[in-house]
């Protein structure tokens, strides 16, 4: 079957730096997504990769590796307003978007 | 540029009834997708469409249909609700450019008694 596994909740300080894991298995894949959703508001993207390595983009960086199925999100220089869920997300064979649960940071001062 | 508009916002429903969530974007995106969301759970796909007059199940299709007569809209409708079907409701839609990535209306929250 298809599954995609991140943390629930996970917990950090203003100003530090967090790393989200993403492991996945599915039928294909055609790339990797991370989402940002705050509470009561719609999923927004963040990041994509489809080959291996780092992505960076500002404070935000996805790493991908195909052959361990595995991905993490990586926040620098927290803010307060990083205090959302994100969610992690695989593209499969038919560009369908599986998704994990989503982990919930919670930001402390 | 609006994006996505979902609407209502918010709905009560009573058990039985019928109802329709509407979808509309102005991106000229092909495909679309209807979501629900619930807690614990990821995003959970209930149908989804390729290109306008085409539609497909997702993972959850039970109990809901849809429609695309269109390009711009996309319709959700509950025939006759369940509590079950209490949840967050997203519209989505891909573009070709770039990544491919979904793009979310701002979602209705159903409430089914």
């Amino acid at each position: 079957g298809q599954n995609i596994d991140q943390p629930t909740e996970m917990t950090a300080t203003e100003g530090a730096i967090v790393q989200i894991n993403c492991t996945y298995q599915t039928s294909g894949f055609n790339g990797l997504f991370w989402y940002q959703q705050h509470a009561g508001e719609a999923p927004t993207f963040l990041s994509y990769n489809v080959l291996d390595g780092l992505e960076e983009k500002g404070r935000f960086s996805s790493f991908l590796s195909r052959s361990k199925g595995y991905s993490y999100l990586l926040l620098k220089e927290l803010q307060m307003k990083d205090s959302a869920s994100y969610l992690c997300a695989v593209m499969d064979s038919n560009y369908q978007l599986i998704w994990g649960a989503g982990t919930k940071l919670i930001i402390k001062p | 540029t609006a994006g996505i508009t979902q609407a209502p916002t918010s709905q009560i429903l009573a058990a039985g009834r019928s109802m329709t969530l509407r979808c509309t974007q102005d991106m000229r995106h092909n495909a679309m997708y209807w979501y629900r969301q619930d807690l614990g759970l990821g995003l959970r796909l209930i149908h989804y469409s390729n290109t306008a007059g085409t539609t497909g199940k997702g993972e959850v299709p039970d109990g809901y249909s849809v429609s695309r007569a269109n390009t711009d809209d996309f319709p959700l409708t509950l025939a006759s609700a369940v509590p079950s079907q209490t949840s967050v409701y997203f519209c989505a839609s891909r573009g070709t450019s770039g990544p491919g990535e979904q793009f979310f209306g701002p979602g209705t929250r159903l409430t089914v008694l």
